[in-house]
């Protein structure tokens, strides 16, 4: 299939551990943040959201936490899978007008049984 | 992908033609962007449109151009003029302020 990204940033887990990935946001004004799961030849799957007035939002096996003082995001995938095997983005927006999505590099998640 | 879907799946193209890319929705949403994905990098914004006949160029909009005459509808034409044209492409749909994705078109210049 279609190569996502020759050189993202890897994570290695172990079949059923957690997994953090973990992204840095750039425009402090932004206040609407989403998770996108890609497989390889795909377009992005949408895994979750979160806006700026919380903290923290969980979803079936994932949460997404968010430091709005250090601009961070973080996904974390409880009892990690191999079908969670993917490369994972997060974007960030401006809710409102034209919502442009501002992508993050991505980070390959690579689950070894 | 959901109720978004784009033809063909893969794409050949010789230098110097024009090739036109699909994407269709049957969500009833409003706005429809197109995105160019290259190894390594994320998406990057190519065309938006907001509502039905009318568009608006992203961030990397030269050599490519769009219409808008139906709602469920955004094609996007790669034309002669850009320069690197082999790319996976995506197309979204905006529900409130999350957009969905389609499938992709792998377009590849011969």
């Amino acid at each position: 299939g279609e190569s996502v990204g020759l050189h993202l940033p890897t994570l290695s887990v172990q079949e059923g551990d957690n997994s953090i990935i973990n992204c840095a946001y750039s425009n402090s004004a932004s206040d609407y943040f989403i998770w996108y799961k890609q497989e390889s030849g795909k377009g992005p799957q949408f895994i979750i959201d979160i806006r700026s007035n919380m903290d923290k939002r969980q979803g079936q096996r994932v949460t997404v936490l968010l430091n709005k003082t250090v601009k961070h995001l973080s996904l974390q995938i409880a009892a990690t899978q191999p079908g969670d095997s993917a490369v994972y983005f997060c974007a960030e927006t401006i809710s409102g007008g034209y919502n442009k999505l501002i992508f993050g590099a991505g980070t390959r998640l690579a689950v070894h049984p | 992908d959901g109720g978004i879907t784009q033809s063909p799946k893969y794409l050949f193209r010789k230098e110097g033609q024009n090739v036109t890319l699909s994407c269709e929705q049957n969500l009833n949403h409003d706005a429809m962007y197109w995105y160019r994905q290259d190894p390594g990098q994320g998406l990057r914004l190519i065309y938006y449109s907001q509502i039905v006949n009318d568009f608006q160029k992203g961030d990397i909009a030269e050599g490519y151009s769009v219409s808008r005459e139906k709602k469920e509808s955004f094609p996007l034409t790669v034309t002669s003029a850009q320069k690197n044209p082999t790319a996976f492409y995506l197309c979204a749909s905006r529900w409130a302020d999350t957009q969905y994705f389609g499938p992709g078109t792998r377009l590849t210049v011969l």
